[in-house]
């Protein structure tokens, strides 16, 4: 079963600390997705990645795929980084078939 | 570069209704693809668009249904609406069936039934 399991599902932290996220999932996957998603419902495409590590200002994301393990970093956290923060991963099925399977968030909040 | 746009951002219909909601992607995006989020089960996806056929398909009820036109723009509608279908739909476009570069998202629709 194609599954994405996240942790912490709830965070809070002070403003200037560093954050990490983690996402777990099941093989098969063409790619994961790191979103984000504020109060009132607009979700951000933060990352896509296949391999490796990428970074963008103080966010970073990393996978592993050995391990099926990706996590997202947030470096010197700030209080407008609070949001929910969604892995998916992208299952390739049968055929060209994909689909976007997402953990269940993990709720960020960031304290002054 | 105009974003993804989704209309109406809010709708509240009666139990036993039937609603259709609306997506138009970027310019030059060729998949639609829908979503449902809900508190109890968080994000699941519909189903996705491209060139205006049904590409794949979630685990939602034959209720549910959509459809991609020749601008890319697609409908998704929900028959028979239920208390349950109370949720935020959200939609994504991407220039490429199953997203390999990436996606981009809609503010939503937020349906409330009562």
């Amino acid at each position: 079963k194609n599954e994405v399991e996240q942790s912490p599902q709830n965070l809070t932290a002070q403003e200037g600390e560093f954050i990490t996220i983690n996402c777990s999932y099941s093989v098969g996957i063409s790619a994961l997705h790191w979103l984000q998603q504020h109060p009132g419902g607009g979700i951000v495409s933060l990352f896509m990645l296949s391999s490796g590590k990428k970074k963008h200002g103080r966010l970073i994301a990393t996978i592993n795929i050995q391990e099926k393990h990706s996590s997202l970093h947030i470096t010197a956290s700030h209080p407008r980084d609070s949001a929910v923060y969604i892995c998916a991963a992208h299952y390739l099925g049968g055929g060209s078939n994909y689909k976007l399977t997402f953990g269940k968030g993990t709720l960020l909040t960031v304290n002054p | 570069k105009a974003g993804v746009t989704q209309t109406p951002r809010y709708l509240i219909k009666t139990r036993g209704q039937q609603v259709t909601l609306s997506c138009s992607p970027i310019s030059g995006h060729r998949s639609v693809s829908w979503y449902q989020q809900t508190p109890g089960q968080g994000l699941q996806f519909l189903f996705e668009y491209f060139s205006e056929t049904q590409r794949n398909k979630g685990n939602f009820p034959g209720r549910f249904s959509g459809r991609q036109f020749s601008n890319s723009r697609s409908e998704m509608n929900v028959s028979t609406l239920e208390l349950g279908d109370s949720a935020l739909y959200l939609c994504a476009s991407s220039e490429r069936q199953g997203a390999a570069n990436g996606y981009t998202f809609g503010s939503g629709t937020r349906l409330t039934v009562v």
